[in-house]
């Protein structure tokens, strides 16, 4: 089945790098996204890698896919406080119904200042 | 680009009242539209996928007769939750797709918080 996992929480000081690390199951996952939710509101795609690339970058986003032990992470550069928010990976499955997500639980991420 | 908008964004009203939900693509078509319901500190949960002109398709465990979906248009569906209870205050968010390929990916709307007295 679909699993999809991330650790709960995350406080880095402002300034540094912020990594927040997502493990899925599904190895005929297509894309792996990366979204953004501030309190209160919906969610807001950062950005997202297709399954047969190993990097994608940014501008202070990069994320990291190693496909065979099917991690995927999200680094931050220059982390600032307006970047504390919860953030959730997610997989993708395609079939006639369109693009399924599967959602790992979400990473909060405290930025201090 | 790729901007959805949800309303309304908070709902109060007594038990019993059916309680509309909009959402609908601004800048895109959208094929296939995604609703799901999100408890407090919990992730997403899907609750039906819908595609424009056609009936919605439910994920296990959601009632299609408590919570009706339409989507009549690329650009509009609706989630209507019919008599609703307590139990279904919750915080309601929709997704749009822009189209019926793997690269798609989904576009949310800001979310409607639905608190039933």
């Amino acid at each position: 089945g679909e699993d999809v996992e991330q650790s709960l929480f995350l406080s880095v000081r402002e300034g540094d790098s912020s990594v927040i690390n997502c493990t899925y199951t599904d190895s005929s996952s297509t894309y792996l996204y990366w979204y953004k939710q501030e309190p209160g509101a919906g969610l807001q795609l950062l950005t997202y890698i297709f399954s047969n690339m190993d990097m994608k970058q940014d501008q202070r986003l990069t994320v990291l896919l190693n496909k065979k032990d099917k991690h995927l992470s999200l680094r931050i550069a220059d982390t600032q406080t307006g970047d504390s928010a919860i953030y959730f990976c997610a997989e993708s499955l395609f079939n006639n119904a369109g693009n399924m997500l599967t959602f790992g639980g979400g990473t909060r991420l405290m930025v201090k200042p | 680009g790729a901007v959805v908008s949800q309303h309304p964004s908070r709902v109060i009203c007594k038990s019993g009242t059916s309680v509309k939900i909009e959402c609908r693509s601004l800048d895109f078509q959208a094929t296939t539209m995604f609703w799901y319901r999100q408890f407090p500190k919990q992730s997403l949960m899907l609750m039906a996928t819908s595609n424009e002109g056609s009936k919605a398709t439910y994920e296990q465990g959601v009632e299609k007769d408590k919570f009706l979906i339409n989507h009549a248009s690329l650009t509009l569906s609706t989630l209507t939750v019919t008599s609703a209870h307590p139990e279904d205050s919750s915080f309601y968010i929709c997704s749009a797709s822009g189209g019926l390929r793997p690269n798609q990916p989904q576009h949310f709307g800001d979310g409607t918080r639905l608190s039933i007295l």
